[in-house]
């Protein structure tokens, strides 16, 4: 079966400071992946997405990383401010599937 | 907002009962994926629906089903319920093939007693 795991379940950070948000994936044939933000009592939120053929995609204040030859995924935050604060998991899938694999969720603090 | 609306936001059922949640698909999206989200862990696929049918399933039951209308709103139904259902249900609306469009609701909280 799908096996998406993160490295650490919760992260503290000091406001201003950048983010570093770890993901391992198993299966070889994903190909697209995404990493969500969810607030409590909410949904999870699109932050950003890479598709294999890629290795590095930036957005604002984001930065997603991909190394395929070691199944991994990161999330980069720049100048984590406190609206960060959530728990944010990646999801992954293949470009034809129809439905995404999530892991775990890693819970973010930014500490003011 | 994403445009995908759930109800009820809320909800407690008794073990045993059934229960029927709803999910408004965004403007132009036909098909809708349901999701369940245990405390704790991350949505789990349940099922998903196009065309008015079943496209995929996770592994849940058969207690757990679905239908999808011709508007592309969508509901989940699950009968017989057991204590281990309590979770936030998920669902995700996107255009059929078009998977890195999925817009999630803001969810049902369902507690089962």
């Amino acid at each position: 079966g799908e096996s998406v795991g993160l490295h650490l379940p919760t992260l503290s950070v000091q406001e201003g400071d950048n983010s570093i948000i770890n993901c391992a994936y198993s299966n070889s044939a994903s190909d697209y992946f995404i990493w969500y933000k969810q607030e409590s009592g909410k949904g999870p939120q699109f932050i950003i997405d890479i598709r294999s053929n890629m290795d590095k995609r930036q957005g604002q204040r984001v930065t997603v990383l991909l190394n395929k030859t070691v199944k991994h995924l990161s999330l980069q935050i720049a100048a984590t401010q406190p609206g960060d604060s959530a728990v944010y998991f990646c999801a992954e899938n293949t470009n034809t599937g129809n439905q995404f694999y999530f892991g775990t969720g890693t819970s973010l603090t930014v500490i003011p | 907002e994403t445009g995908v609306t759930q109800s009820p936001t809320h909800l407690i059922k008794t073990r045993g009962q059934q229960v029927t949640l709803r999910c408004s698909s965004q403007s132009g999206h036909n098909t809708v994926s349901w999701y369940q989200q245990a405390l704790g862990q991350g949505p789990q696929f349940i099922f998903q629906y196009y065309r008015e049918e079943e496209n995929g399933r996770g592994n849940f039951p058969p207690r757990f089903s679905g239908l999808q209308f011709p508007n592309y709103s969508s509901e989940l139904n699950v009968n017989a319920l057991e204590l281990d259902d309590s979770a936030l249900y998920l669902c995700a609306s996107s255009l059929r093939g078009a998977v890195y469009e999925a817009f999630f609701g803001q969810g049902t909280r369902l507690t089962v007693v």
